[in-house]
């Protein structure tokens, strides 16, 4: 039972473009989304995240943006840097709930 | 650097072995949790410990025994694995149970391997 959905194993973009990672969920009751990053040998790195009640949250070169009725969220990166090379993570999980479900993965190479 | 340390980095054992992992936070945080991963899969949830409490086991088997020894300490006791066992375990901590809107902090895990 797979609640968080990522459905592009990868994606490479060319340095200085925008990258573009997307995740699907299942559970409405979700109400508070992250983005991790992972570098090979590292754990999972919070990276960004959004509230339900929100439907922009940008931090720097990275935004998160929510679509509550598709059940949708994206990660832009802009511009996408090389360092930016690794597997995304989409997480979710209801607050006031330990429980948070994580998608497969994205992983992103950026070329120089 | 991570404020999750987690030892062995990387542990061998035959399926017959007994054998702990351990995690250690120091950031004062009262929830702690074991994930468990395996290649190209997303990391699934093990147990939460809350306050020192076993407060979720997502049905593991017990051949997996976690131990909270106090709020900055979290173990997981592995006895009898079997081959299939073999994945990378993550440490996680968060500021208390059920943060809201907190993310976790994960650990840089421990790659077992499982002959």
């Amino acid at each position: 039972d797979q609640q968080v959905k990522q459905n592009s194993p990868s994606l490479s973009v060319q340095e200085g473009r925008i990258s573009i990672l997307n995740c699907d969920y299942t559970n409405s009751m979700f109400d508070y989304f992250l983005w991790y990053k992972k570098y090979p040998a590292e754990g999972p790195t919070f990276l960004i995240s959004i509230s339900s009640i929100k439907d922009k949250n940008e931090d720097g070169r990275f935004t998160v943006f929510l679509n509550k009725s598709a059940k949708h969220l994206s990660l832009h990166i802009v511009p996408s840097q090389p360092g930016d090379s690794a597997v995304y993570f989409c997480a979710a999980k209801e607050n006031n709930n330990n429980d948070m479900r994580f998608g497969a993965g994205t992983r992103l190479t950026v070329k120089p | 650097d991570t404020e999750v340390t987690q030892t062995p980095k990387h542990l061998v054992m035959g399926m017959t072995n007994k054998k702990s992992l351990k995690c250690e936070q120091h950031m004062g945080h009262r929830a702690m949790y074991w994930y468990k991963q395996k290649a190209k899969k997303p990391p699934e949830l093990m147990f939460v410990y809350s306050y020192e409490k076993l407060s979720i086991n997502e049905s593991v088997p017990s051949r997996f025994s976690p131990e909270c020894p106090n709020s900055s300490l979290l173990n997981l006791h592995l006895h009898a694995l079997q081959p299939e066992d073999s994945a990378l375990y993550l440490c996680a901590s968060s500021p208390s149970p059920g943060s809201y809107n907190s993310p976790l902090h994960f650990g840089n895990g421990t790659r077992l391997t499982v002959t």
